[in-house]
C-alpha cells in the first residue's frame, strides 16, 4: 500500500519548452506532497511543500515562476517546469507522508533532460 | 535546524563482508529516523526506520539502532551481497510538524564478487 506513481520517468525536451510531471497517489489520500530535486551523485534537495488546496511553500532559493507546483486534489500533485533551461536538467523527486504509518512513500522519479 | 551527517563514501566491500555506513543526527526534538536505499535510475525505497530512542529498525539483513545517548542511527550488515550496491540516505523526521525529510548526501556502497 502507499503507493505514489510519478510520471514520466524520462524526458527530453528543447530549451524554452514547459514539461510537466504527475505525481498520483495510488490508494491513499496525499494531503502533503514534497518536491525534489537530486543533482548526479548528490542528495536529495527539498524544493518545495505542497498542501491540498492551497498555495506551495518554497524552499528559499527555488524559483516559484520557474518550478509551478499544482495540488488540487488529494490524489494528484503536479510539478511543471516552466520553459525549461539545460541547466534545469536533473532528476526530480515527489514524496508524500503517508499518515498513520509515520513514514514517507516517494515516486520513482523523473529524469529531465533540455538540450 | 536539524541535521543529518553521513560517512563519506564510497564504501568497497567484498561480498560476504561486515558493512557499517555512520550516521549521525542534530534535532531539537525527538525525531523519526530512517534509512532509504536508491538504486542506478531510480527512486528512493525505505530500507528500515526507528521511532523512538532504542528502537532497532531491521529488514533485508540490514539493522539500525535509534541512540539517543550519542545521536546515531548507524545502518549495519552482517554479510553483504552485490546486489546490495547501491546508494544509502539516512534521513530523520519530525513527527509532529509532518514536514519533510531531512536527508544525509548519501554513502555509495559497491560491493565485489
Amino acid at each position: 500500500g502507499a503507493v505514489v506513481s510519478q510520471h514520466p520517468s524520462r524526458v527530453i525536451c528543447k530549451s524554452g519548452t514547459s514539461v510537466k510531471i504527475e505525481c498520483r497517489s495510488l490508494d491513499f489520500q496525499a494531503t502533503t506532497m514534497f518536491w525534489y530535486r537530486q543533482f548526479p551523485k548528490q542528495s536529495l534537495m527539498l524544493m518545495a511543500t505542497s498542501n491540498e488546496g492551497s498555495k506551495a511553500t518554497y524552499e528559499q532559493g527555488v524559483e516559484k515562476d520557474k518550478f509551478l507546483i499544482n495540488h488540487a486534489s488529494l490524489t494528484l500533485s503536479t510539478l511543471t517546469v516552466a520553459s525549461a533551461h539545460p541547466e534545469d536538467s536533473s532528476f526530480y523527486i515527489c514524496s508524500a507522508r503517508v499518515q498513520g504509518l509515520g513514514g514517507y512513500t516517494f515516486g520513482s522519479g523523473t529524469r529531465l533532460t533540455v538540450v | 535546524g536539524d541535521s543529518v551527517t553521513q560517512m563519506e563514501g564510497p564504501v568497497t566491500l567484498s561480498e560476504e563482508a561486515f558493512l557499517t555506513i555512520n550516521c549521525t543526527y542534530t534535532a531539537t526534538g525527538y525525531p523519526s529516523l530512517f534509512w532509504y536505499v536508491q538504486y542506478p535510475g531510480e527512486g528512493l525505497q525505505l530500507l528500515l526506520k526507528a521511532t523512538k530512542a532504542d528502537d532497532k529498525g531491521s529488514n533485508k539483513g540490514f539493522e539500525a539502532t535509534y541512540r539517543k545517548e550519542t545521536t546515531s542511527f548507524h545502518l549495519e550488515k552482517g554479510s553483504v551481497q552485490v546486489s546490495d550496491s547501491a546508494v544509502y540516505f539516512c534521513a530523520l523526521s519530525d513527527p509532529l510538524a509532518g514536514t519533510a525529510l531531512i536527508f544525509g548526501k548519501g554513502t555509495t556502497l559497491s560491493v565485489s564478487s
